[in-house]
């Protein structure tokens, strides 16, 4: 079965500038939720997409936003980028959402670096 | 606030030493908690979870956890470590609900030593 795949793996971008990272969901899955991974800090829930809609969300701008398309993969975009938000983005999926016996399944996680 | 706490950051052992990391939570009601690892260059993997009955959790590679209430705990251990545990662990914690969003702690880093 194929995992989590996040894309790009690497990402610079300017402080300002805007930015869209890419996730596909392990097969099987129809729920992606994401986390942010500032350095020295564990992984922060920003939002869970389910059925192409935002099922949560965590204490994030509304500069960060989402999709979740029909094929369950989805895209986390941010805008106005500031250097706060250099962190590694992980991507997660899951069976199903809302129950702790369908556990998460990370992908490797974009770098992003804003300048 | 809800929150995960790992007091142990960076952990050094020999090869065959005993693991023990500690994990505390604060939450109300019922809680569901896990133990993640990362070995670098790798994605985060689960490592085990507790919802409910026995609190003591057997996880994958000889890792266990230990549930204690009374004490807001899941600390997790190893008898014998191997290099190959060499990684960073996390303890998360969720309510389950709509999102079962998971709450991390900041991680600890094992370096196992041959």
């Amino acid at each position: 079965e194929t995992g989590v795949t996040q894309s790009p793996t690497h990402l610079i971008k300017t402080r300002g500038q805007q930015v869209t990272l890419r996730c596909s969901s392990q097969s099987g899955h129809n729920t992606v939720s994401w986390y942010q991974q500032a350095l020295g800090q564990g992984p922060q829930f920003i939002f869970q997409y389910y059925r192409e809609e935002e099922n949560g969300r965590g204490n994030f701008p509304p500069r960060f936003s989402g999709l979740q398309f029909p094929n369950y993969s989805s895209e986390l975009n941010v805008n106005a980028l500031e250097l706060d938000d250099s962190a590694l983005y992980l991507c997660a999926s899951s069976v199903r959402p809302g129950t702790a016996q369908s556990p998460l399944h990370f992908g490797n996680g974009t770098r992003l670096t804003v300048t | 606030a809800q929150s995960v706490s790992q007091h142990n950051h960076h952990v050094i052992l020999s090869e065959a030493a005993s693991l023990e990391l500690g994990c505390n939570y604060s939450y109300g009601g019922t809680v569901n908690l896990f133990w993640y690892v990362q070995y670098p260059g790798q994605h985060l993997q689960l490592l085990l979870k507790y919802f409910s009955g026995d609190p003591l959790v057997k996880g994958i590679k000889g890792f266990e956890a230990e549930f204690i209430k009374s004490k807001f705990s899941f600390n997790l251990r190893k008898p014998s470590v191997q290099w190959s545990d060499t990684a960073e662990y996390f303890c998360a914690a969720s309510h389950g609900g709509a999102t079962n969003k998971l709450i991390f702690g900041t991680g600890t880093l094992l370096a196992v030593q041959p």
